[in-house]
């Protein structure tokens, strides 16, 4: 299956932790990479390549892997941390991309 | 890195839409492109990619054989030429850069596309 699995909603109080996961059987093979996306706006790559972030993303983004679960946490979350989180990983073809459902992070 | 998209609008179902997405700000010539959609309240679809020279495109298998992905490297820009839509086209398409053939490092804003009657 090429299908990738988030929980629809968590929420965490602020300046606390969060972790958002990701379950595919594809995860075994390929690395998963995060994107946030606040309302009206375009996604925005926050982890790529299991653990790496690009140059202005916090250091509180951290990404993890393990077996067919890929995970995004939020070490000390803000209130600009609230936003849809999505994983995204090739799919079993290797030739094709698939996301999954998406995860809405409310901040108390 | 700049992504801007253009070409969006209403269609009626069966119509057909031309999206284009302008490159700058790198060498275009050198990465996969590939086009993402959401439709309005729902989650992120990958639509379509396309290799540097155009050789290989790939393509969801909801929109084989209606859209065509293409792209013109003397002018950094990405097409979408999106043919017998329906109603379930409805969404804002994205153009994105393709990094290492793993992750979309650069997006553009979006461009909505309604299908409707």
């Amino acid at each position: 299956s090429s299908e990738l699995t988030q929980d629809p909603a968590v929420s965490v109080s602020l300046g606390q932790t969060v972790r958002i996961t990701c379950q595919g059987d594809i995860l075994r093979n390929f690395y998963a990479s995060w994107f946030q996306q606040k309302t009206g706006q375009a996604p925005l790559l926050v982890i790529f390549v299991k653990d790496n972030r690009p140059s202005g993303i916090p250091g509180r983004f951290s990404g993890s892997n393990s077996g067919d679960t890929a995970s995004l946490t939020i070490t000390g979350a803000q209130a600009e941390d609230e936003a849809d989180y999505y994983c995204c990983s090739r799919d079993s073809s290797g030739n094709h991309y698939v996301f999954g459902s998406g995860t809405k992070v409310t901040v108390l | 890195v700049q992504l801007v998209e253009s070409g969006g609008g209403l269609v009626q179902p069966g119509g057909s839409v031309r999206l284009s997405c302008a490159a700058s700000g790198f060498t275009f010539s050198t990465y996969w492109m590939t086009w993402v959609r959401q439709a309005p309240g729902k989650g992120l679809e990958w639509v379509a990619n396309i290799k540097q020279d155009g050789s290989e495109k790939y393509y969801v298998d909801s929109v084989k054989g209606r859209f065509t992905i293409s792209r013109d490297n003397a002018g950094n820009s990405l097409f979408l030429q999106m043919n017998n839509l329906r109603l379930d086209d409805t969404a804002v398409y994205y153009c994105a850069r393709e990094w290492a053939a793993s992750y979309f490092d650069y997006w553009g804003r979006g461009t909505l596309v309604t299908v409707s009657s």
